[in-house]
């Protein structure tokens, strides 16, 4: 069974740091990975899409790295500003029951500190 | 392009009560739709899995007969919950995909709370 374990459950930095936010999953058989935000009572949000064959993905100040055989992903955020204060999630397509289905992890809230 | 919608984005009922939520693809065809389940502070659980005209697919531990789906369109998943208790409340999150394996479209979800 997939499991997905996102560390640190929380973090708390100043503006205008880089931060790097960790990923990782138990079956290194997944199809794609992708990184979510979402605000508080909100739906989500998709930043980034890394597909099994790439190595990373860059939108914006997000950078998004994949390592499949060793089962990581991060999520490199540069010059945070405290709009990026949200929860972020990860998640990754893998087969399923009935289909290619997601499997996320408990995300990392995000307080940036103006 | 790759908009989905939820409707409605919140609603309260009481104890025993069925209560439908809607959700649409409003630009595109989705062959599979999701249906998610999450609780405070914790992830999204999948529910279910769809594909158009063909009964869902319920992940272990979801009861089939309390949560009913119906994708009777390549632009709409219903998901009913039946006889709602107050352990239903949660935030019900729908995706929607085109084809067997590509990303994922999430809607805004709802809000249920049952009183």
């Amino acid at each position: 069974k997939q499991e997905v374990t996102q560390i640190p459950a929380a973090l708390s930095v100043p503006e205008g740091e880089n931060l790097v936010l960790n990923c990782s999953f138990t079956d290194s058989a997944i199809y794609n990975l992708q990184w979510f935000r979402q605000d508080p009572g909100k739906g989500l949000t998709s930043l980034l899409l890394i597909q099994s064959s790439q190595r990373e993905q860059t939108s914006g100040r997000l950078n998004a790295s994949l390592d499949k055989s060793s089962g990581r992903s991060t999520l490199y955020i540069a010059a945070s500003q405290p709009g990026d204060s949200a929860t972020y999630l990860c998640a990754v397509s893998h087969p399923g029951a009935g289909s290619y289905q997601l499997t996320f992890g408990k995300g990392t809230k995000l307080s940036v500190i103006p | 392009g790759a908009v989905v919608s939820q409707h409605p984005s919140w609603v309260i009922c009481k104890s025993g009560t069925s209560v439908k939520i809607e959700c649409r693809s409003l630009d595109f065809q989705a062959t599979t739709m999701f249906w998610y389940r999450q609780f405070p502070k914790q992830s999204l659980m999948l529910m279910a899995t769809s594909n158009e005209g063909s009964k869902a697919t319920y992940e272990q531990g979801v009861e089939k007969d309390k949560f009913l789906i119906n994708h009777a369109s390549l632009t709409l998943s219903t998901l009913t919950v039946t006889s709602a208790h107050p352990e239903d409340s949660s935030f019900y999150i729908c995706s929607a995909r085109v084809g067997g394996a590509g990303e994922q479209y999430f809607g805004p979800g709802t809000r249920l709370t049952v009183t």
